[in-house]
């Protein structure tokens, strides 16, 4: 069946570094795919999107990378802020207008 | 800037017991969403709603909910009788097109005793 996952739980990184999250997923003819940012006790934010005809989209700081052959879907952020402390999840485009959360990896920035 | 709002912020309620969860979409938005994320897990679809109607529900979204659209701004979750497993925190989301970046609500912490 369909599913998104995770590789890591936690990510540790030092301010200023670039940090990569991944994600994985299983249905190959999903076509339209998101990363959310969720802080602790608000919904998920938006961060980037990416559609499944290109392999790179870039955003202010960040980038997306979609790799087809292996269904594999990373989040890169460029010189990481402590506001960058959250958890990131990724979300594949099910049927029609539903979308499949991964579970999240945890982003700790430290000072 | 727009945002979608949500209430309350925390329902408490009794097993069996109707619960609403209130959601305010973005104005110009014509797709609505019910997500629910179970404290640790991920993040799951429940319904889409557009043009007045369900366009696609999970497995979860069985008989004991129902969404509607009262009126031109409000849209609305009711779960009928609550069991202690629907216990989560709920967001709503709105999009201008269906295939465009959804907004979320803050969410409603619901907790069933």
């Amino acid at each position: 069946g369909e599913s998104v996952g995770l590789h890591l739980p936690t990510l540790s990184v030092q301010e200023g570094d670039n940090s990569i999250i991944n994600c994985a997923y299983s249905n190959s003819a999903s076509d339209y795919f998101i990363w959310y940012k969720q802080e602790s006790g608000k919904g998920p934010q938006f961060i980037i999107d990416i559609r499944s005809n290109m392999d790179k989209r870039q955003g202010q700081r960040v980038t997306v990378l979609l790799n087809k052959t292996v269904k594999h879907l990373s989040l890169q952020i460029a010189a990481t802020q402590p506001g960058d402390s959250a958890v990131y999840f990724c979300a594949e485009r099910g049927q029609g207008f539903s979308f499949i959360f991964g579970k999240g990896t945890r982003l700790l920035v430290k000072p | 800037e727009p945002e979608v709002t949500q209430t309350p912020s925390h329902q408490v309620t009794q097993m069996g017991q109707e619960v609403i969860l209130r959601c305010v979409p973005i104005s110009n938005h014509l797709y609505f969403y019910w997500y629910r994320q179970i404290l640790g897990q991920k993040v799951e679809f429940l319904v889409s709603f557009y043009n007045n109607e369900i366009s696609e529900k999970s497995e979860i979204f069985d008989d004991q909910f129902s969404v509607e659209r009262p009126d031109g701004s409000n849209f609305t979750l009711k779960i009928r009788s609550t069991k202690l497993e629907d216990s989560a925190m709920y967001f709503c989301a709105s999009s201008g097109q269906g295939d465009n970046e959804q907004f979320f609500g803050p969410g409603t912490r619901l907790t069933v005793l």
